[in-house]
């Protein structure tokens, strides 16, 4: 029964194509959460969404493009890849209203040849 | 802005050694503090928390102590073992409209056997 589920956990694509990551959480949370891992480790948040509306955008290139259709699901849509776009994502959940953990999901290791 | 800092790695050590990670925050206001683990291939799971100043979180035998007075939350183990080895990641909680994590750099520990 996985919590945080995301698809594909690999992906290998040229130069320029255009990519979806999808994820989904069955843990009845409003907020979700895609981070960047880059391949020195580091994690950044890159956009989180509460009810299907945007709530972070911590300065992405406007390529990447987040899609909540319900609050369980929080899609990644990246367009013209370029390299430095090779990386680790995850996307997490948290419940709203109080700090708490975020549940990650196993990631997608995106690379772009 | 909000900020965490971790002890550089890699940490390698061997089975029974004492363990310590060091993190220190920089943060306006009173963040709840993480520790989140990352075994090889897998998403980030919480280890430990605490949400206000001189809460001690502790899980597995890893112990942090939320200190106000020196920004830190360090991380310790009394005894590691080879199945402690994973990327230890120290993180802040901030509310921007939604909770968000802010990572520290992440530790790479090695246990030997």
């Amino acid at each position: 029964d996985t919590a945080v589920s995301q698809t594909p956990k690999y992906l290998v694509t040229q130069m320029g194509n255009d990519k979806s990551i999808k994820c989904e959480q069955n843990l009845g949370h409003d907020t979700m959460y895609w981070y960047k891992q880059d391949s020195k480790k580091f994690l950044k948040i890159m956009f989180s969404y509460n009810n299907k509306e945007l709530i972070i955008n911590e300065t992405v290139p406007n390529r990447f493009s987040p899609k909540s259709p319900d609050k369980a699901h929080l899609n990644l849509h990246i367009n013209s890849l370029e390299l430095g776009d090779s990386a680790v994502y995850f996307c997490a959940s948290s419940p709203t209203g109080v700090v708490t953990e975020a549940f990650f999901g196993q990631g997608t290791r995106l690379t772009v040849v | 802005g909000d900020s965490v800092t971790q002890m550089e790695g890699p940490v390698t050590l061997s089975e029974e050694a004492f363990l310590t990670i060091n993190c220190t925050y920089t943060a306006t206001g009173y963040p709840s503090l993480f520790w989140y683990v990352q075994y090889p291939g897998e998403g980030l799971q919480l280890l430990l928390k605490a949400t206000k100043a001189d809460d001690k979180g502790s899980n597995k035998g890893f112990e942090a102590t939320y200190r106000k007075e020196t920004t830190s939350f360090h991380l310790e183990k009394g005894s590691v073992q080879v199945s402690d080895s994973a990327v230890y990641f120290c993180a802040l909680s901030v509310i921007q409209g939604a909770q968000k994590l802010v990572f520290g750099q992440g530790t790479r520990l090695t246990i030997n056997p």
